[in-house]
């Protein structure tokens, strides 16, 4: 199936420290969404991006919507305890009503 | 705010049977998803219907059947459960705007078969 190619997987890092992650295809996307996803729960909207260049921010989290429109990255800055979970970057194909969804990037936080 | 309500939240089926997945949104939207998830897997599409009336094959449809009972509903069936079908599954809307938009998400139902 069709997937994004989200990276890294997984990382552990301390809290306080940032946290960069990112997402690409081969594809081109018109819509980059990003998603965090706890225990149990379905994904919640973090970020949403919708021209390419874009940087768009909320709270702590930054991210941006790249030139080429195949890829996307989202930034954590002073990570707490609480950004544990898995984060999801889902880009909608241009000219389609489909998100496509990458495999997702787990975080742990050590406080 | 509702959001997007799936029923049930937990179900267990024995090979063979069949069930439906319920998903209503009301935030007025054209667009539902149903997707899979699966570990290590992501979310992975298995039909979606851009307006109501309408309905499209996912990624992965195989064993599937839904319904867009209206603009509201959109339910996804099983009609003889595999084990393979076990998965947490989410269904998720959207507006219909091919320019871009966000889905928003329900809090997925568990599915197990035996």
């Amino acid at each position: 199936g069709q997937q994004l190619n989200q990276s890294p997987q997984s990382m552990f890092i301390q809290e306080g420290e940032d946290v960069s992650m990112n997402c690409t295809s081969s594809s081109i996307f018109n819509t980059w969404l990003w998603y965090k996803q706890d225990p149990g729960e379905g994904p919640v909207l973090l970020i949403a991006l919708y021209k390419a260049g874009e940087l768009t921010s909320n709270g702590r989290l930054t991210a941006q919507f790249g030139i080429t429109r195949k890829d996307s990255f989202l930034n954590i800055s002073a990570s707490i305890p609480s950004d544990v979970g898995i984060y999801f970057c889902a880009g909608q194909l241009s000219g389609t009503y489909k998100y496509i969804f990458g495999t997702g990037t787990r975080l742990k936080v050590l406080a | 705010n509702a959001g997007v309500t799936q029923t049930p939240k937990f179900q267990v089926l024995k090979t063979g049977q069949s069930m439906t997945l319920q998903c209503a949104q009301d935030m007025n939207h054209n667009s539902m998803y149903w997707y899979r998830q699966d570990p290590g897997m992501g979310l992975r599409l298995i039909y979606y219907s851009a307006s109501e009336g309408t309905t499209d094959k996912g990624e992965v449809p195989n064993g599937y059947n839904v319904s867009r009972l209206n603009k509201r509903e959109f339910s996804l069936r099983l009609e003889s459960a595999a084990p393979s079908q076990t998965s947490v599954y989410f269904c998720a809307s959207s507006e219909r705007r091919v320019s871009g938009t966000e889905a928003f998400f329900g809090q997925g139902t568990r599915l197990t078969v035996v």
